[in-house]
Formats: C-alpha cells, sequence, structure tokens
C-alpha cells in the first residue's frame, strides 16, 4: 500500500515550458487535491475533483489544467510555465466516509521554472 | 467561509521544553479539526483530530482539545525532542460531509527544537 504517489520529484523549466505532474492514490478514495505550497505560505488549493469524472477550480487555478484520468489518477498540467509557479506542489486524496476524514498527503514535487 | 488562524513562527525552544501551538476557527455548526505536520523535505501528515466539541486528539505525546466556546484547538506537548522540529498545520473541515468538501488551513507554524 503505497498510499499517495507523485512524480517527478524535482523538476526544473525554462519559461513557457509545459510539463504534467502526476499524482496516483491505491487507497480507493473518491477525492483528490493539488495544493501549492510557496515559501513562508501555507498551502493553496489549486484544482480538486471530488469523484472519478468531475474537477472544480480552488483557489489558484489560473494557469493549470487537470485531469481526473480514473479513481486513482489525477494529473496537473502546466501549459506554458511562468517564475511565479516556482513551488512545491502536493498531492492529496481523501475517502468519503465520516470515518476516513483524513487527507493523505505525496511527497510533493519541488518545481523550479527559469 | 471557514478560516484558521494560527500563531506566527518561528518558534524556537529547547529539548524537554513545553509546546504550545494556538489555533483558531471560524466556521458555521461543528467542523472537524487536524493537526497535520511537515517534517523537512516531506508532505504533510496528519498529526491528530477531533471531531466533536470537548473531544481530545493525541498522538506521538502532542494533544489538542475542541473547544467550541472558544473556537480554539490548541496543539501542546509537554516535552519536546529535537525530532519533533518541523512545520504544524491546524485544519478544519466542514459540517457538511459531501466528497467535494475541502480542507481550510492555517498558515503553519515552524518549530525548531534545539538540543
Amino acid at each position: 500500500n503505497a498510499g499517495v504517489t507523485q512524480t517527478p520529484k524535482f523538476q526544473v523549466l525554462k519559461t513557457g515550458q509545459s510539463m504534467t505532474l502526476q499524482c496516483a492514490q491505491d487507497m480507493n478514495h473518491n477525492s483528490m487535491y493539488w495544493y501549492r505550497q510557496d515559501p513562508g505560505m501555507g498551502l493553496r488549493l489549486i484544482y480538486y475533483s471530488a469523484s472519478e469524472g468531475t474537477t472544480d477550480k480552488g483557489e489558484v487555478p489560473n494557469g493549470y489544467n487537470v485531469s481526473r484520468l480514473n479513481k486513482r489518477e489525477f494529473s496537473l498540467r502546466l501549459e506554458s510555465a511562468a517564475p511565479s509557479q516556482t513551488s512545491v506542489y502536493f498531492c492529496a486524496s481523501r475517502g468519503q466516509w465520516a470515518a476516513n476524514q483524513n487527507e493523505y498527503f505525496g511527497p510533493g514535487t519541488r518545481l523550479t521554472v527559469t | 467561509g471557514n478560516s484558521v488562524t494560527q500563531m506566527e513562527g518561528p518558534v524556537t525552544l529547547s529539548e524537554e521544553a513545553f509546546l504550545t501551538i494556538n489555533c483558531t476557527y471560524t466556521a458555521t455548526g461543528y467542523p472537524s479539526l487536524f493537526w497535520y505536520v511537515q517534517y523537512p523535505g516531506e508532505g504533510l501528515q496528519l498529526l491528530l483530530k477531533a471531531t466533536k466539541a470537548d473531544d481530545k486528539g493525541s498522538n506521538k505525546g502532542f494533544e489538542a482539545t475542541y473547544r467550541k466556546e472558544t473556537t480554539s484547538f490548541h496543539l501542546e506537548k509537554g516535552s519536546v525532542q529535537v525530532s519533533d522540529s518541523a512545520v504544524y498545520f491546524c485544519a478544519l473541515l466542514g459540517m457538511i460531509k459531501a466528497a467535494g468538501n475541502k480542507l481550510t488551513f492555517g498558515g503553519g507554524t515552524r518549530v525548531l527544537v534545539k538540543p
């Protein structure tokens, strides 16, 4: 049981390049989330998916797109990277029922845009 | 809307000292409350939680009590170790138990324990 996995762990992009961050969970969770964490700031929600086939914007969705490929996988795409997107990105998932409200986080992807 | 306010860090203390991190919240009804911990270079992991008023969550020597009357969920540990050095996040999950219900995080408090 690997929990939440993310790839890659580190990435350096030039301004204008695109990339996709991958996330997968093996806990059969319905809900999945993408956050960014900037130095000195807490987590900010980018996008989330309440269930397979649905996605919704969070606080800071501009410059990003997401795909809920299936129940396990939720990817985040940067179409044209900008230096302001330099951050650490975390994927998370949560079960549906009240007894399992814990949100489980992946190890993060550290992205630098030059 | 929901919000969480926690004390700003960094908090620096010596090993075996007492730690308190204050957390207050604004939400309607009876949210669930959480403390997450982030060790250097890692993702967040759940430290403890409480789902109703007067519940006490505890784990690894840390405790927090859900106080509805003061809308608080302060984190405490009686004797910290160097290994407790981390960033601590207070969070709440609103009453609506919908699948899309989102956590609201505080800004995080960095704790540094010196030997």
